[in-house]
């Protein structure tokens, strides 16, 4: 399956470094998420974008930053992370957005992601 | 709050049936999803339920009843490859989807 795709699949960074997260979906899917994903504990919901528009911050920190130049695509930008930020983060896209009636979620591979 | 419970892990034997459980405690009801997620892998989409009673799509089926809160994945002539996580998630009230923390189910011969 690769309707959604993330790179890179892994990444070591120490907590001074900046890194960006890639999500490509060729689903043509109109919506994307971003979500982190902790041992044993449900996902989190970071953003949404919407027909690249940013719709959904769920009380993220700054220093996780998002970007979607278009719907195709999904970054999320990382700098100076805590060693707490160390999950897998999952990119999905939807049809549509949330409420939508085709909004079931597609996921990417996720990228296991280390802060040292 | 809202709350999305299943248990931790389960274990079944090859050629058996197992029902995965999932309760949730949201504001309000828009529909319930089951997803499977192999380790290192994507969650995959397996179901939707939205009414009460049972949606079946072959070895798998999965059942609501918003009454009660409750759901359950069934899965029949368990095979080694279904050994994975099984993600019990709910769309509420402002359509956010709620995610229950997972079952890990392991297949044993």
């Amino acid at each position: 399956e690769t309707g959604v795709t993330q790179t890179p699949r892994h990444l070591v960074m120490g907590m001074t470094n900046k890194k960006s997260l890639k999500c490509e979906q060729h689903l043509g899917h109109n919506a994307m998420y971003w979500y982190k994903q902790s041992a044993k504990k449900p996902l989190e919901l970071m953003f949404v974008y919407n027909f690249k528009e940013q719709t959904e911050n769920n009380s993220v920190p700054s220093r996780f930053s998002p970007e979607c130049p278009n719907s195709s695509h999904l970054f999320l930008h990382l700098h100076t992370l805590q060693p707490e930020d160390s999950a897998l983060y999952l990119c999905a896209s939807s049809q549509e957005g949330p409420g939508g009636g085709t909004d079931t979620q597609y996921f990417g591979p996720g990228t296991r992601l280390t802060v040292l | 709050g809202q709350n999305i419970d299943q248990p931790t892990e389960m274990t079944a034997t090859e050629g058996a049936i197992v029902q995965i459980n999932c309760t949730y405690q949201t504001s309000g009801f828009n529909g319930l999803f089951w997803y499977q997620q192999h380790a290192g892998e994507a969650p995959t989409f397996l179901s939707y339920n939205v009414l009460d009673g049972l949606e079946e799509k072959g070895r798998f089926s999965s059942f609501l009843s918003r009454s009660k809160g409750y759901s359950y994945l069934l899965l029949k002539e368990l095979q080694m490859k279904d050994s994975a996580s099984y993600l019990c998630a709910v769309r509420d009230s402002n359509y956010q989807l709620i995610w229950g923390a997972g079952t890990k189910l392991i297949i044993k011969p």
